[in-house]
């Protein structure tokens, strides 16, 4: 079964900070792993996209890495400011999984002044 | 330009009672999806529409759930005798298409669905 793990499910970071969040998966063959922002009331906005052959891939002050071998992602947060605040997803495509995606349950960042 | 659009952003019904869900997305876009998020968890996927291929439906929980769509535009995503564990947030998204599913989606803010 397809599966994308996240963690922490939750942190508080001081405004300045740096933070990083964790993703596992279990999706295979894989096709590409993706980094939404989730502001409350809000609907996902992407922050990156990665295929196979990606290491990393940065947006401003958001960076993704992503280890293919051991099918972990992970999302650093430089210098965290108070709008960083939201939910973070991270979202798996197989290549055999059709029109799905698989969904982690995301990671509540909360920045504090 | 236009993002995508849903409405209403809230709706609370009496369980029993039909409800119906529309979403508008971006112009262009040949491909529609529908998730339902419950609260505090991920995204569940619920059915995807590309062009005019049938829609995939795996993802529908009960035959209570349905969705259109007209052509490339707006799609309904209807819940029939609504239950108190319908009550989540329901998500559109459309991407431009032609991926399988696997291109970058732009998401709607959602309709906050309350069944009392």
């Amino acid at each position: 079964k397809n599966q994308v793990e996240q963690s922490p499910q939750s942190l508080i970071i001081l405004e300045g900070k740096n933070c990083t969040l964790q993703c596992n998966y279990t999706v295979s063959p894989f096709s590409n792993l993706r980094w939404y922002k989730q502001d409350t009331g809000r609907g996902p906005v992407s922050l990156t996209i990665m295929t196979f052959s990606e290491n990393t891939k940065s947006n401003g002050r958001y960076t993704a890495t992503l280890d293919a071998d051991t099918k972990q992602s992970s999302l650093h947060i430089t210098a965290s400011q108070l709008s960083d605040s939201a939910s973070y997803i991270c979202v798996v495509s197989g290549v055999a999984a059709g029109n799905k995606l698989t969904f982690g349950g995301g990671t509540r960042v909360l920045v504090k002044p | 330009g236009a993002g995508v659009s849903q409405s209403p952003s809230n709706k609370v019904t009496e369980k029993g009672k039909d409800v119906e869900l529309r979403c508008d997305p971006i112009s262009g876009h040949t491909a529609l999806y529908w998730y339902r998020q419950r609260l505090g968890q991920g995204l569940e996927f619920l059915i995807y529409f590309q062009g005019n291929s049938a829609p995939d439906k795996s993802g529908l929980p009960s035959d209570r759930f349905s969705a259109e769509r007209t052509g490339e535009s707006v799609s309904t995503l209807t819940i029939q005798r609504t239950q108190q564990e319908d009550s989540a947030v329901y998500l559109c998204a459309s991407s431009p298409g032609g991926s399988g599913g696997r291109g970058e989606q732009f998401f709607g803010p959602g309709t906050r669905l309350t069944v009392l």
